[in-house]
């Protein structure tokens, strides 16, 4: 697709459970981003990758939460024991170098019951 | 470490008129980007326009222009003839010349009729 894609639109998991969000970038882009979306919020950064390798996981909030990019094209987030505060939307988006902006999907409605 | 800051959570204008949206930064780099997004509803993320550091003249697409100001470190985003389908949450953002890029919390706009 021409797009950013990520899969599944929505997510509901119990509290414990692990879980895997995968985002598929525009082709081409090196540059692909996570954040993390509260309600009313702005996108907080998690970590980004140049190619295969993250160029900085500053973000990530603790270390059940871990990101991957093996083949320097589709992405897939991965959150260990899940608690409710994980709940959120989680935006992928991926761009080329320099002065191109962002392209988002539509990002992946995690709720933690 | 860069930030962004955006300082009115809501703002409301009437419809056709003007309404400006502040953001400001803190970098010690030189060479970035800036930009404003726009997110409605529908969670997409989308361009509202962009500019380069190093360029001086202020950028402008039809009725949005910013008005940056790289010493002090302010890009705010000028809507004019505002429409009812301007409402929206409104994001800037910063990339850094490693492509990280970072967003504000953002500005919920209201068009009032």
């Amino acid at each position: 697709g021409a797009g950013v894609s990520q899969t599944p639109s929505n997510k509901v998991t119990e509290k414990g459970k692990y879980v895997e969000l995968r985002c598929d970038p525009i082709s081409g882009h090196t540059a692909l981003y996570w954040y993390r979306q509260s309600l009313g919020q702005g996108p907080e950064f998690l970590i980004y990758f140049q190619g295969t390798g993250a160029a900085d996981d500053s973000g990530l909030p603790n270390d059940r939460f871990f990101a991957v990019r093996p083949e320097g094209s589709v992405s897939t987030l991965k959150i260990q024991r899940t608690e409710r505060g994980d709940s959120a939307v989680y935006l992928c988006a991926s761009s080329l170098k320099g002065k191109t902006e962002a392209f988002f999907g539509q990002g992946t409605r995690l709720t933690v019951v | 470490a860069q930030t962004v800051t955006q300082s009115q959570p809501e703002m409301s204008v009437q419809e056709a008129e003007t309404v400006t949206l502040s953001c400001t930064y803190d970098t010690s780099e030189s060479d970035y980007y800036l930009f404003w997004y726009k997110q409605p509803p529908s969670r997409q993320m989308i361009l509202v326009i962009r500019q380069e550091a190093y360029k001086q003249q202020n950028a402008t697409e039809n009725r949005f222009s910013v008005n940056f100001q790289k010493a002090a470190k302010s890009f705010s985003l000028k809507i004019s003839d505002s429409q009812l389908g301007d409402a929206a949450m409104y994001f800037c953002a910063y990339k850094n010349r490693d492509d990280k890029i970072i967003f504000g919390k953002g500005t919920r706009l209201h068009i009032l009729p």
